[in-house]
């Protein structure tokens, strides 16, 4: 079965500084991984996904991500943080082993401050 | 494209009664649909997969008898809660899956707030 860990469940961030979420999954076999955002009362959105091919993946709003098979994680950046930014953030795996159904971290709470 | 509707958005209940939620695929049809749980502060629970004309499979721990779901069409999935009670007081979000199958693809409804008195 396939599980993810988030480092961190809040991230307080200036505006225009890096904003770095981490993300380690475990994975019997190939994982597609995914970074969703959502706003308060919403539902998610997807920001970006690994499945194959480049390891280097951007996303939407500027976010981007590197699997990195040899270290089992798949970190969020985004190199200037904007004030609308400010939101809760999952990353998620999913493998053939288990349908590719979601499992989601506890999310990573992002603050930014003026 | 890629989008996904739940009626209602937000819904007070009486400890007791039941309460229907409906999720659909606006704009493309899904032979597969997938019901969460988020309670505050936490992060998504899945509770059931929904296949379009037959029965839903459930996760490990989720009363199926409590949590009904039907996936009539492909395009309409619906989570009923029966006998609502306080604990089942909720944020429920669906998704759904393109069909042709595309086993990574998921899109998420908004959500449905459930709350029970």
């Amino acid at each position: 079965a396939q599980s993810v860990t988030q480092l961190g469940s809040h991230v307080s961030v200036s505006e225009g500084a890096l904003v770095l979420l981490r993300c380690n999954y475990s994975s019997s076999v190939p994982p597609y991984l995914f970074w969703y955002v959502q706003y308060p009362n919403q539902g998610l959105q997807l920001l970006l996904k690994y499945t194959t091919g480049a390891t280097l993946v951007k996303g939407i709003n500027g976010f981007e991500a590197e699997f990195k098979k040899s270290e089992t994680s798949f970190h969020l950046t985004k190199p200037s943080a904007h004030m609308s930014d400010a939101a809760e953030y999952f990353c998620a795996v999913s493998d053939r082993s288990n349908d590719y159904k979601l499992s989601f971290g506890a999310g990573t709470t992002v603050t930014v401050r003026a | 494209g890629a989008v996904v509707s739940q009626h209602p958005s937000r819904v007070i209940c009486k400890s007791g009664t039941s309460v229907k939620i409906e999720c659909r695929s606006l704009d493309f049809q899904a032979t597969t649909m997938f019901w969460y749980r988020q309670f505050p502060k936490q992060s998504l629970m899945l509770m059931a997969t929904s296949n379009e004309g037959s029965k839903a499979t459930y996760e490990q721990g989720v009363e199926k008898d409590k949590f009904l779901i039907n996936h009539a069409s492909l395009t309409l999935s619906t989570l009923t809660v029966t006998s609502a009670h306080p604990e089942d007081s909720s944020f429920y979000i669906c998704s759904a899956r393109p069909s042709p199958t595309s086993d990574y693809e998921q899109y998420f409804g908004p959500g449905t707030r459930l709350t029970v008195t």
